[in-house]
């Protein structure tokens, strides 16, 4: 089993469309949860960050988290094009121990949203 | 922009040779994280540094070893490089140690070993 699963795609959406991407993580104790946008040829930029049980909400974007269910997920409200990227869902571990401070990534999703 | 730089864009070695890889962290960030992203898949972390100390390592062999400096910025270093070395390696900065705290990534250094 994969300590971080993503759903590779590609989901394709149209224009204005809700898209919902989703992660599956294995290590119970995981505290900290972090989705990155990356376009093709460059890094993985940040786009939202949760550490409760719940949902965060920052403009277009949602974060959705669920402890018990070892599940996180992120939903774009009207996608556009610019969105078409690859989402990366990160994870990382308790405080503590030598993998302090890692980030456990997916293989990421990519997304196209058509016109 | 992050204000994470990295330094060669991009570099071409031959198998066995060595490779130093540099990065400059977000001002008022004191640690780097070094990670490893082949085609297609998402980055795996090589190794974290903090207060010029390594503070966590991933599955990366001995060849692999790190450097920060007393202003924050940091080298990865690489030998005796293996065909299967070429990929995007990346360096994130972030506040300070720890799970709790966001990872800003740099543009990265595509490596390709022939």
């Amino acid at each position: 089993q994969k300590e971080v699963e993503q759903n590779s795609g590609p989901l394709s959406v149209p224009e204005g469309a809700i898209a919902s991407l989703n992660c599956t993580y294995s290590d119970r104790g995981s505290q900290s949860f972090f989705w990155y946008r990356q376009y093709s040829g460059k890094s993985p930029e940040l786009i939202m960050s949760i550490y409760s049980n719940g949902d965060k909400e920052d403009g277009r974007f949602t974060a959705q988290l669920n402890k018990a269910s070892q599940y996180v997920s992120l939903l774009i409200r009207d996608s556009q094009p610019s969105d078409s990227a690859t989402y990366l869902c990160a994870v990382a571990p308790n405080a503590g121990g030598t993998s302090y401070g890692k980030l456990t990534f997916g293989q990421g999703t990519i997304l196209t949203v058509h016109p | 922009e992050t204000g994470v730089t990295q330094s060669p864009t991009h570099l071409i070695k031959t198998r066995g040779q060595q490779v130093t890889l540099r990065c400059s962290s977000q001002s008022g960030h004191n640690t780097v994280s070094w990670y490893q992203q082949a085609l297609g898949q998402g980055p795996q972390f090589i190794f974290q540094y903090y207060r010029e100390e390594e503070n966590g390592r991933g599955n990366f062999p001995p060849r692999f070893s790190g450097l920060q400096f007393p202003n924050y910025s940091s080298e990865l270093n690489v030998n005796a490089l293996e065909l299967d070395d070429s990929a995007l390696y990346l360096c994130a900065s972030s506040l300070v140690a720890g799970s709790s705290y966001e990872q800003y990534f740099g543009p990265g250094t595509r490596l390709t070993v022939t």
